[in-house]
């Protein structure tokens, strides 16, 4: 079966730091991935789809790469206001999420 | 800006149906570029995509509750519905509502609406 990994589950990171979260499809998916933002008690946010391609509106410190199998959401520079879960997405299958807090 | 609001009972009983219905405003739901699509999270867990709905009624259906799922669309009322039969407290959930869009390589979910929380219980 299908199936989409990310690591790690959860991250503590400090203002300022470089975040870096992967995620893992058992096949190739091309370059057919998207990335969302989830705060707490709030819908999903679209960041990122077709892999790298930045949602209009999204902070440029977010960017996405990779194709095939494996694909990276980074952050450049941590805001306070980025702590949220993350998820990839692929059609109808989510990767089980990344949280991320401030040390 | 387009926006979804989901609306519904927040408490069913065991073995009822639920119903929910997604509002769009500010944009149409007959766009011919679009589906529409309805994704729940149970407490503290993941996403998981239920089912999808163009303009004409072409549906889509995740293989986890497929044969307990309904999603139809009105677009006189700018408005498509989620039906899901005997549910169970494992369909505790927020149900959200979203357009799905670039869908022709793969499709991705944008805006979502708020969520509304379902609690099943007697």
């Amino acid at each position: 079966d299908f199936q989409m990994t990310q690591s790690p589950s959860s991250l503590s990171a400090s203002v300022g730091d470089r975040v870096t979260i992967t995620c893992r499809a058992t096949q190739d998916i091309k370059n057919y991935l998207g990335w969302y933002q989830q705060k707490p008690g709030k819908g999903p946010k679209l960041l990122i789809y077709a892999a790298s391609t930045l949602q209009s509106g999204v902070p440029s410190r977010f960017s996405g790469s990779g194709s095939g199998t494996d694909f990276t959401l980074t952050i450049s520079s941590l805001h306070p206001e980025d702590v949220a879960t993350y998820y990839c997405q692929k059609s109808g299958m989510f990767g089980q999420g990344t949280k991320v807090e401030i040390k | 800006q387009l926006q979804l609001q989901e609306s519904g009972p927040g408490l069913v009983k065991p073995s009822e149906t639920l119903s929910l219905t997604c509002t769009v405003s500010g944009g149409s739901i007959s766009s011919t570029s679009h589906y529409w699509a309805w994704i729940r999270q149970p407490p503290g867990k993941g996403l998981d995509w239920i089912a999808s709905i163009n303009y004409s009624g072409n549906t889509y259906y995740g293989g986890t509750l497929r044969s307990r799922v309904t999603i139809s669309v009105d677009t006189s009322k700018n408005q498509f519905s989620l039906r899901l039969n005997s549910v169970t407290v494992a369909d505790t959930a927020v149900y959200y509502c979203a357009r799905l869009i670039d869908c022709t390589t793969s499709c991705y979910f944008d805006p979502w609406g708020q969520g509304t929380l379902v609690t099943v219980s007697s």
